[in-house]
């Protein structure tokens, strides 16, 4: 079983959706939860972050994470055709030396106008 | 400006070369990392620095070198031993502050070997 499994679609949607796109990960050491977003030809950015359980607004983006259930999750709301990207989770420890994050293969997003 | 630059943007070699690609970072970073994304995997983990002269083999080193002799710069070989270099790759750095989370990425260098 990989540590990181996200479904990497393609997923399309029309303008005005609401996005749900979302992780399972298998390692409960995992503390650190991230969402990376990646145009094309382009390196990722940072997104949003949640530690531990819990869940995050910031804007029209919710990142949601259930522990318990090892899943993660990231809301789109009122979607854009600005938002058309890959969106990558990814996850770490807490502290320690260790830096190394985790990711999951990437979701491929079209909102269509 | 700070942030990081990965030079060239594209970069095409004959196979059975050895070619070095470029990251460099002004953001004062200790923490350095080389991915490597290829179609439907995601980002892969090849190298990763926490300080100078020093760095770690990630979940695929085969057929890569790197060097880590300044802060500032974390340059990656690609040697003749990779079978399959063809690739996007991407160069990251991080502070290593215990508490940090994100990693901030350059725009990466597309390899094409023939």
């Amino acid at each position: 079983q990989k540590e990181v499994e996200q479904d990497p679609g393609p997923l399309s949607v029309p303008e005005g959706a609401i996005v749900s796109l979302n992780c399972t990960y298998s390692n409960s050491a995992f503390q650190y939860f991230m969402w990376y977003r990646q145009y094309s030809r382009k390196g990722p950015e940072l997104l949003m972050y949640t530690y531990s359980s819990g869940n995050k607004e910031d804007g029209r983006f919710t990142a949601q994470v259930d522990k318990s259930s090892k899943y993660i999750s990231l809301f789109i709301r009122d979607s854009q055709p600005s938002d058309s990207a890959t969106y990558l989770c990814a996850m770490r420890n807490s502290g320690g030396s260790n830096y190394k994050l985790t990711f999951g293969k990437g979701t491929l997003l079209t909102v269509n106008p | 400006d700070g942030g990081i630059t990965q030079s060239p943007k594209y970069l095409f070699r004959k196979e059975g070369q050895n070619v070095t690609l470029s990251c460099e970072q002004n953001l004062n970073h200790d923490a350095m990392y080389w991915y490597r994304q290829d179609p439907g995997q995601g980002l892969r983990l090849i190298y990763y620095s926490q300080i100078v002269n020093d760095f770690q083999k990630g979940d695929i080193a085969e057929g890569y070198s790197v060097s880590r002799e300044k802060k500032e710069s974390f340059p990656l070989t690609v040697t003749s031993a990779q079978k399959n270099p063809t690739a996007f790759y991407l160069c990251a750095s991080s502070s290593r502050d215990r508490l940090s989370y994100e990693q901030y990425f350059g725009p990466g260098t597309r390899l094409t070997v023939t």
